[in-house]
């Protein structure tokens, strides 16, 4: 089993949906939760980014996690063809002197007119 | 703009040959990191620097695989008798102001023919 899963796409959505992405984990010391978006042949962008249990709003994004399930979604209101990339999940846990980060697959996602 | 710079954006080589990508965060930053993409994946741990401390390195750092951050500031990463298998995106990230987040650079994309 991989250390973190996600939903693999690619989803197609028309412009205006909603859209979830859905990441699953298995190392419970994960603390920080990061959405990473990233275009085609670009570095990922920092989308959100979020510590507790909860939900985060930024905008048409909210970032949600549930570490009792060990599972973290985000949801994309209003959706846009500008929001056609890829995102990838993120976590971080203590490690030494630093922090360990591991990055989900990415999930695809193309936004239609 | 992340303050991230990579050069060389795009690098071809035969296989065999050397290749040395750079990182130049544009303000200080005390963690650099350094990170394999390939196609449909996300971003895999390589190597990690506090200041010019080299802390960690990944099993997928073979010894051919050799990363330098002289003073603290810019990195580079050099592959030695590149292989096929070593074609993939090389990102750089550092530390963001946000807790425990990063910051990722454009990316050196390398094709070893």
């Amino acid at each position: 089993q991989k250390e973190v899963e996600q939903d693999p796409g690619p989803l197609s959505v028309p412009e205006g949906a909603i859209v979830s992405l859905n990441c699953t984990y298995s190392n419970s010391a994960f603390q920080y939760f990061m959405w990473y978006r990233q275009y085609s042949r670009k570095g990922p962008e920092l989308l959100m980014y979020t510590y507790s249990s909860g939900n985060k709003e930024d905008g048409r994004f909210t970032a949600q996690v549930d570490k009792s399930s060990k599972y973290i979604s985000l949801f994309i209101r209003d959706s846009q063809p500008s929001d056609s990339a890829t995102y990838l999940c993120a976590m971080s846990a203590p490690f030494g002197d630093g922090q360990n980060f591991v990055f989900g697959p990415g999930t695809r996602l193309s936004v239609l007119p | 703009d992340t303050g991230v710079s990579q050069d060389p954006r795009h690098k071809i080589t035969k296989r065999g040959q050397n290749v040395t990508f750079r990182c130049d965060p544009i303000s200080e930053h005390n963690r650099l990191y350094w990170y394999r993409q390939t196609l449909g994946q996300g971003p895999e741990f390589l190597t990690y620097f506090q200041n010019e401390a080299q802390l960690e390195k990944s099993r997928l750092l073979s010894d051919r695989f050799s990363a330098e951050r002289p003073k603290g500031s810019f990195s580079t990463l050099e592959i030695q008798r590149t292989e096929q298998g070593d074609s993939a995106m090389y990102l750089c990230a550092v530390d963001s102001s946000l807790p425990e987040t990063q910051y990722f650079g454009p990316g050196t994309r390398l094709l070893v023919l």
